[in-house]
């Protein structure tokens, strides 16, 4: 089955600094990840994701990059805020219905 | 947007009972629910995915008969956890993916399930 890695498990940064994210997958058959963002309690909410037809998708301060070759894919987050602080998730699936593996989680805190 | 009730949010129970977990997809079917637990500082895993009228699949070292899932209808989807021990004291969540749109695929979760067994 998948198997999704992720690094760092945690990571401080400045605020105003930038943070990155980077995953591994073994099953080249994904073809679609999500990357989620949890607070503690609460459920995952999608912040981004991107399909193996596209290189790269960004949204505002967000930014993901996938690279089918080398099976791995990254998340960016420019001039990070207090509130970018939580638990972070990349996830990797077959289609965008199917089963879901997520990785280990990295904890982002952004220090004011 | 498609919203997934979950219900209980929390539930503490006493060992060796059992306790049913539901998922309720208000506003769009859900053919199929994904059952995820979380321990405390870890990552989702994957327990079991629902289908409507059919049997679910259980994930690899998932008992279950310990873990009774079932999706009698398209917008409900229930895990009972049975004869519940303390080891079973974790954060399950449900995710329905979202499939029936054209260009807004991915998934809605439930707000999770907080189970504590003393």
């Amino acid at each position: 089955g998948e198997n999704v890695e992720q690094h760092p498990s945690t990571l401080s940064v400045q605020e105003g600094d930038s943070a990155v994210i980077k995953c591994t997958y073994s099953d080249s058959a994904s073809n679609y990840f999500p990357w989620y963002k949890q607070e503690l309690g609460k459920r995952p909410q999608l912040i981004i994701d991107i399909r193996s037809n596209v290189g790269e998708k960004k949204d505002q301060r967000i930014a993901v990059t996938l690279n089918k070759t080398a099976k791995h894919f990254s998340l960016h987050i420019t001039e990070t805020q207090p509130e970018d602080s939580a638990v972070y998730f990349c996830a990797a699936s077959l289609k965008s219905y199917q089963k879901v593996t997520f990785g280990t989680g990295t904890k982002l805190q952004v220090i004011p | 947007g498609a919203v997934v009730s979950q219900h209980p949010s929390w539930v503490i129970c006493k060992s060796g009972t059992s306790v049913k977990i539901e998922c309720r997809s208000l506003d769009f079917q859900a053919t199929t629910m994904f059952w995820y637990r979380q321990f405390p500082k870890q990552s989702l895993m994957l327990m079991a995915t629902s289908n409507e009228g059919s049997k679910a699949t259980y994930e690899q070292g998932v008992e279950k008969d310990k873990f009774l899932i079932n999706h009698a209808s398209l917008t409900l989807s229930t895990l009972t956890v049975t004869s519940a021990h303390p080891e079973d004291s974790s954060f399950y969540i449900c995710s329905a993916p979202q499939n029936f749109l054209a260009t807004n695929y991915g998934y809605t979760f439930g707000s999770g399930t907080r189970l504590t067994v003393v």
